[in-house]
C-alpha cells in the first residue's frame, strides 16, 4: 500500500466546472502537506501548502484533516489551463524532509 | 524570480557508462534534494543535503553518489548505468526557514541505451 493514495482519474470536466481531488496518507507523523501540479514531462510545481485551518488561493481551496489523515483540493470555475496532473504530497515525517508523492490525479478540462 | 537550474537537460548514455548531473539551487536556499521519476511513476526521493552535509537518504542505489559544494550547488554521480536508470531526475531546493516547501528544477532526462 502506498504511503499517499490518490484516485488516478482521469477526471474529464467541462470548462467552468468545480472539481474535487482527495488524498489519504498513512504516516501520522507527517508534518507538511502540499498540492503540486505537474504538466506532461515537466517538473512538479508547488500549487499550495495545506494547513489544518484550510487555505484558499483564488479558485483553489485546500483542506487538511489530521484526524482522518485526509487532504483535499477543490478547483472552482475550472479553465482549460488547469489541465494537468495534480499530485498530493506529504513530507516531514520524523527526522526527514523528504517528500512522499501520491501517484497523481489527471485532470482534463474540456472546452 | 530565479529558479532551480539543472544541467544537462537531456543526456544519453550507454550501459555501464557514468553520468554526472548538476543542480544549482535558488539563491539563498541551503538545502538540495534529488528525486527520480520513472516513466508513468511518481517522483521518488533519492538523497538530500543541508549545508553541504547529507541530511537524508532514500532509495538511492549504491552506484549513485552525490555531494553539495560550498556554493550550495549539488552533483549526482551515477556509475555503471543500467537500462532501468532511464528516468527524469529532478533537483529541488528549499530554505531552512521554510524547510518543507521544495521548489523543483526542470529536470534532467537520462536515457540509457
Amino acid at each position: 500500500r502506498k504511503e499517499v493514495e490518490q484516485d488516478p482519474g482521469p477526471f474529464n470536466v467541462p470548462e467552468g466546472a468545480t472539481v474535487a481531488f482527495n488524498c489519504t496518507y498513512s504516516n501520522s507523523a507527517s508534518q507538511s502537506f502540499f498540492w503540486y501540479r505537474q504538466d506532461c514531462r515537466k517538473e512538479p510545481k508547488l500549487l499550495m501548502s495545506v494547513y489544518s485551518s484550510g487555505n484558499e488561493d483564488g479558485r483553489f481551496t485546500a483542506q487538511l484533516n489530521r484526524a482522518s489523515q485526509y487532504i483535499s483540493l477543490l478547483i472552482r470555475d475550472s479553465k482549460l489551463s488547469d489541465s494537468a496532473t495534480y499530485l498530493c504530497v506529504v513530507g516531514g515525517g520524523g527526522a526527514t524532509n523528504k517528500l512522499i508523492f501520491g501517484t497523481g490525479t489527471l485532470l482534463a478540462v474540456q472546452p | 524570480a530565479a529558479g532551480v537550474i539543472q544541467s544537462p537537460r537531456h543526456l544519453i548514455k550507454e550501459k555501464r557508462e557514468t553520468a554526472t548531473l548538476k543542480c544549482y539551487p535558488i539563491p539563498r536556499h541551503d538545502t538540495v534534494y534529488w528525486y527520480q521519476q520513472g516513466p508513468g511513476q511518481d517522483p521518488q526521493f533519492l538523497i538530500s543535503f543541508y549545508e553541504k552535509m547529507q541530511s537524508d537518504k532514500g532509495s538511492i542505489p549504491d552506484r549513485f553518489s552525490a555531494q553539495q559544494f560550498s556554493d550550495y550547488h549539488s552533483e549526482l554521480n551515477m556509475s555503471s548505468l543500467e537500462l532501468g536508470d532511464s528516468a527524469l531526475y529532478f533537483c529541488a531546493s528549499s530554505s531552512y526557514g521554510q524547510v518543507y516547501e521544495q521548489y523543483f528544477g526542470p529536470g534532467t532526462r537520462l536515457t540509457v541505451t
